[in-house]
């Protein structure tokens, strides 16, 4: 089983719409978590970090259920921009001299149709 | 803003070369990354480090080599350059503890031929 594992999609959306991924993670010892966005051929750019109070930015809400051990990503009124892979990210918690890696899914594509 | 510069978007290279790519970051960030990102495998971490002249194996270090003289740069070294790590190389930095967030550089665009 994948450490992280996400629907690779794509969903495909009008704009206008409210869309959510969700993402899973097995290690149930893991610290911290991200959503980070993803534009074609581009470097990934931090979204947001996820808290377990559950966080909102503007348009976009993430929520982290740790009982289930997922990680959840809403986008409201969805924008022709919002068109991307979005990758969600998980820093485990193991032994000292791997604490700083971050595990990344390998992404749900989203596409926003006009 | 955080700012990591990767020193070239794009880089053709011979296979046999050694190829250098350059990270550098404006933060003062601890810790610093190399990953290549190829289709339908995501992005995959080559070596990290998190100190000054400290470097640690991520899951794919065969066939590289990494150089952290100096806090702010991290270079990824290819000894021998081959057509299979044809790839885009993302560099990235991290303040301090694992709970932080990376931030990434522009990438390089490698090709081997």
């Amino acid at each position: 089983r994948k450490e992280v594992e996400q629907d690779p999609g794509p969903f495909n959306v009008p704009e206008g719409a409210t869309v959510a991924f969700n993402c899973t993670y097995s290690n149930s010892a893991s610290q911290s978590f991200f959503w980070y966005r993803q534009d074609c051929r581009k470097e990934p750019k931090l979204l947001m970090s996820v808290y377990s109070s559950g966080n909102e930015d503007g348009r976009f809400t993430a929520q982290l259920n740790r009982a289930s051990q997922y990680i959840s990503l809403l986008i409201r009124d969805s924008k022709l921009s919002d068109s991307a892979t979005y990758l969600c990210v998980v820093t485990p918690f193991v032994r000292m001299d791997s604490s700083y890696k971050l595990i990344f899914g390998s992404g749900t594509r989203l596409l926003v149709r006009p | 803003d955080v700012k990591v510069t990767q020193s070239s978007r794009y880089l053709v290279k011979r296979t046999g070369e050694k190829v250098f790519l350059e990270c550098v970051q404006d933060m003062d960030h601890e810790n610093m990354f190399w990953y290549r990102q190829d289709p339908g495998l995501g992005l995959r971490l080559i070596y990290f480090s998190y100190d000054v002249k400290m470097k640690e194996k991520g899951d794919i270090p065969e066939g590289y080599s990494v150089s952290r003289e100096k806090k702010e740069r991290f270079s990824l070294i290819l000894e021998s350059a081959s057509t299979n790590q044809t790839s885009m190389y993302l560099c990235a930095s991290s303040f301090g503890y694992s709970n932080q967030p990376q931030h990434f550089g522009d990438g390089t665009r490698l090709s081997i031929l």
